[in-house]
């Protein structure tokens, strides 16, 4: 049973750029969430997906956008990158919108370097 | 919004001994508090989680325990081995923001042969 996946492992962009990441949940799961961990913390909620919108969200700009399929894949897009967005990017995938009910399952993450 | 502080952030033990990690949480409406595992070049994994109705649970040689009135949680684990070296982070979760996690700063425990 695949859990959840994550592309590309590793990126590098220049700072001005735009970036996309992708997501694809463990088998089962249809809600998706972003968190980007910075090197040596822990990881930082972004936003969750859930029926193709965006449901909860943490404190970060809009240049972070995201957007769920159908399929229930998942893709985190930054604008504008800054020298700061520099981090693991981390997905999760759930069976159902409140984490408490059967927690996450994390991908390995995208690994972000803005030069 | 809900702050969760985690110690220590190093933690060093011989095989064999026990380590405590520590964490306390300032929203009185966080009901959910998991443990996750990061390993290096690896996403964190779960590996033990309590609810606010309950005050210990125990899954073979990890613990967590909960103290809803001073608003901390421990986790334990007996009988360390190497293969327990690796980041653990605590985290938590209200019913108010019910699909969000807010992390600890991490601990990183380092089990020597």
């Amino acid at each position: 049973d695949a859990g959840v996946t994550q592309s590309p492992t590793h990126l590098i962009k220049t700072r001005g750029q735009q970036v996309t990441l992708r997501c694809s949940p463990k088998s089962g799961h249809d809600t998706v969430s972003w968190y980007q961990q910075a090197l040596g913390q822990g990881p930082q909620f972004i936003f969750q997906y859930y029926e193709e919108e965006e449901r909860q969200r943490g404190n970060f700009p809009d240049r972070f956008s995201g957007h769920q399929f159908p399929n229930y894949s998942s893709e985190l897009n930054v604008n504008a990158l800054l020298l700061g967005d520099s981090a693991l990017y981390l997905c999760a995938s759930s069976l159902t919108l409140s984490v408490s009910d059967y927690g996450y399952t994390f991908g390995s993450g995208t690994r972000l370097t803005v030069v | 919004g809900e702050n969760v502080e985690q110690h220590p952030s190093t933690l060093s033990v011989q095989e064999g001994d026990s380590a405590v990690i520590k964490c306390t949480y300032s929203d009185s409406a966080s009901n959910y508090f998991p443990w996750y595992k990061q390993e290096l070049g690896k996403g964190p994994q779960l590996i033990i989680d309590i609810r606010s109705n309950v005050g210990e649970k125990k899954d073979q040689r990890i613990a967590v325990t909960l103290n809803k009135t001073a608003k901390h949680f421990s986790l334990h684990i007996t009988e360390t081995q190497p293969e327990d070296s690796a980041v653990y982070f605590c985290a938590a979760s209200s019913y108010t923001s019910y699909g969000k996690l807010t992390f600890g700063q991490g601990t990183i425990l380092t089990v020597h042969p």
